[in-house]
């Protein structure tokens, strides 16, 4: 199995521009997470989505993010306009729901943003 | 809401010696689970070993156990043997219960920093 495949691995853009982070979840995983890290804040959700709809997105910092999930195999976080206090490394996760209950996340090897 | 504090910012062991490090969380819930998870230079985030709250006996994966103790709600990590890959920031993480089919966040602690030296 290839694994939570996130993409870019990296982006530098300059403030302002729309930010695209793309993620495909392991095959036969309903449930995706974004997670944001930084030096400041740590580790973060901004959102999780079960069987692609919105679940719970009250970690999303402001209107600037959005995230969607048209399919079972592909999500994307979008940032626009894009500002400096963005950067960070953000992270996509997946997870089966079915029992058992204690299943854990797997975690995608992350995009590192650079919002200059 | 639940909260997970690790307050240990950096550690440092020796080679092939024992360290623990720290965590303690806050919950009004008694069904839970409890992760570490380990984060190399490059990035990964890697399951090192989870705990379920109603099971009493500390959870063990090779190098790696945990001192569960839920009633001082302390889930410390301890690593024996230290090897140099080893070295990574280890992130504390507390769930809730999966209820009505929807899964429940992660929620971190800042991380510790372990620093294995030769």
């Amino acid at each position: 199995d290839a694994g939570v495949i996130q993409s870019p691995r990296h982006e530098v853009t300059e403030m302002g521009q729309e930010v695209t982070l793309r993620c495909k979840p392991i095959s036969g995983h309903n449930s995706l997470f974004w997670y944001r890290q930084t030096m400041m804040r740590g580790l973060e959700l901004l959102i999780y989505f079960n069987n692609n709809v919105p679940i719970d997105d009250s970690g999303m910092p402001e209107d600037r993010f959005s995230a969607k999930m048209p399919n079972a195999s592909f999500s994307t976080l979008k940032i626009q306009p894009s500002e400096p206090r963005d950067s960070a490394v953000y992270f996509c996760a997946s997870t089966p729901l079915a029992v058992p209950t204690y299943n854990e996340q797997f975690f995608g090897p992350g995009t590192r943003l650079t919002v200059l | 809401a639940q909260t997970v504090t690790q307050s240990q910012p950096e550690m440092s062991v020796q080679e092939a010696e024992t360290v623990t490090l720290s965590c303690t969380y806050d919950t009004s819930e008694s069904d839970y689970y409890l992760f570490w998870y380990k984060q190399p230079p490059s990035r990964q985030m890697i399951l090192v070993i989870r705990q379920e709250a109603y099971k009493q006996q500390n959870a063990t994966e090779n190098r790696f156990s945990v001192n569960f103790q839920k009633a001082a709600k302390s889930f410390s990590l301890k690593i024996s043997d230290s090897q140099l890959g080893d070295a990574a920031m280890y992130f504390c993480a507390y769930r809730s219960p999966v209820r009505g089919g929807a899964t429940n966040k992660l929620i971190f602690g800042t991380g510790t920093l372990l620093a294995v030296q030769p």
